[in-house]
């Protein structure tokens, strides 16, 4: 059982290169949120879906763009990489009602 | 505004002596309140939610809304334990989750 997977786990960037970092997740969950883990600051929400084509800002949405066309996956695009993005991003999914959340086990990007 | 405050960044106890991690929160309505660990080299996952009231691997939190806090504890600390501890509270639609800032919990043997 994969649960939520990310790729890559480890990823650097030039400044001004674009990425995208994916997402998927195999339980059928209609909740799907991205967060990026900063020391000193915990998560902080980028951008969340509550389905497919449904999708809205969170905290620090700057410099990011998300898109969901199925209820499976929910990639993180980086358009143009700043040194302000290095961080660890998270991948969570939740069941419609529920409050738990099921993380991916990160990736940690720098930008160089 | 929603906030969570967790005000240590680290803490450091020896195995068998209790553990208090702090936790408070500014919510407009009625909070869902978590806990969730980070073991080294894992993925973040649920520990406790104040809604279910069980005891999780020792640790327990009681929702104190006078004083708006969450403060998870465990009478007698292992090495197991040691990891980072994020309190978070949900936003409601969508299920958005407001992190603190975390505690690292170091047990020395």
């Amino acid at each position: 059982n994969a649960g939520v997977t990310q790729t890559p786990k480890f990823q650097v960037l030039k400044t001004g290169q674009s990425m995208t970092l994916q997402c998927a997740q195999d339980m059928n969950h209609e909740y799907m949120s991205w967060y990026r883990q900063d020391p000193g600051m915990g998560l902080r929400l980028i951008h969340y879906s509550v389905g497919a084509g449904i999708t809205d800002q969170g905290e620090v949405p700057n410099g990011y763009n998300v898109s969901r066309s199925t209820t499976e996956d929910f990639p993180l695009r980086l358009l143009s990489a700043a040194p302000s993005q290095t961080s660890v991003y998270f991948c969570a999914s939740s069941p419609t009602g529920e409050t738990e959340a099921f993380f991916g086990q990160g990736t940690r990007l720098t930008v160089v | 505004a929603q906030r969570v405050t967790q005000p240590e960044k680290l803490l450091s106890v020896f195995k068998g002596a209790p553990v208090e991690l702090k936790c408070n929160y500014s919510y407009s309505g009625s909070p869902e309140l978590f806990w969730y660990v980070q073991y080294s080299r894992q993925r973040l996952q649920l520990l406790l939610r104040h809604i279910s009231r069980e005891s999780i691997k020792g640790f327990t939190a009681d929702l104190n809304k006078g004083e708006t806090s969450f403060h998870l504890k465990k009478p007698f600390a292992q090495e197991e334990d040691s990891a980072m501890y994020y309190c978070a509270l949900s936003g409601g639609y969508g299920n958005k989750l407001v992190f603190g800032a975390g505690t690292i919990l170091r047990v020395k043997s």
